[in-house]
């Protein structure tokens, strides 16, 4: 049931956009996106819910396929503050009242000066 | 920042001691959950809480049990702490369903 995120790792020059996706093999209701830098605690950057919308957050974007059960995390021109590990947290059909997530294992990203 | 405190932040202990870990918040929101974040595994839900004395189980919950007298406290239990539960657990609160959850700052347990 963990949702699966691609890529596991990634590398970057300051200004480089990335992407990072995130797959269910579950129908999902929402998506959750979070950020943790080393040591600290993981810090909310979006939801997304069912319908496709996308969302942005500064110069981070999100978009949310329900027909394919995933969701991207778009980075673009990225900054050094923008280093990291990426969480996908995704709620199930059958769940959404609930609030429970099943967190993906996380994609890692390193922005170089 | 969501007003949300873990305790205690470090611990060590034996196996077979319990250990109640804590977890406080100054929002009266009314979901509180438990993870465990474990290398290669990310966040793993163990309990999660959804009123006062609603609680319901998580993709990891045999070995913990969890207790919601109150809003603000949402404590987890290790009855007999085993090796396999040393993890950094962190603590998250959201006001309603599928709005963001806000984490605390974990709680390093290392069970010897």
């Amino acid at each position: 049931q963990q949702p699966v995120q691609s890529p596991q790792a990634v590398i970057l020059r300051e200004g480089e956009d990335a992407v990072i996706n995130c797959s269910s093999s579950k129908a999902l209701y929402s998506v959750h996106w979070y950020r943790q830098k080393h040591g600290e605690a993981p810090v909310f950057l979006m939801i997304l819910l069912k319908g496709g919308e996308q969302k942005g957050h500064e110069k981070i974007s999100a978009s949310f396929n329900e027909k394919k059960q995933q969701s991207s995390l778009y980075l673009t021109a990225s900054q050094l503050s923008y280093s990291g590990t990426y969480f996908c947290g995704t709620e199930f059909h059958g769940s959404s009242n609930t609030g429970k997530l099943i967190f993906g294992q996380g994609t890692t990203l390193q922005v170089k000066p | 920042d969501a007003g949300i405190t873990q305790s205690p932040r470090h611990k060590v202990t034996e196996t077979g001691t319990p250990v109640t870990l804590r977890c406080h918040q100054t929002e009266n929101h009314r979901y509180m959950y438990w993870y465990r974040q474990d290398p290669g595994h990310g966040l793993r839900l163990i309990h999660y809480s959804y009123g006062v004395k609603d609680t319901d189980k998580g993709e990891v919950s045999d070995g913990y049990s969890v207790s919601r007298s109150k809003t603000e406290d949402f404590l987890l239990t290790l009855e007999s702490a085993t090796s396999s539960q040393t993890s950094v657990y962190f603590c998250a609160i959201s006001p309603y369903s599928n709005q963001p959850q806000h984490f605390g700052d974990g709680t390093r347990l290392s069970i010897l």
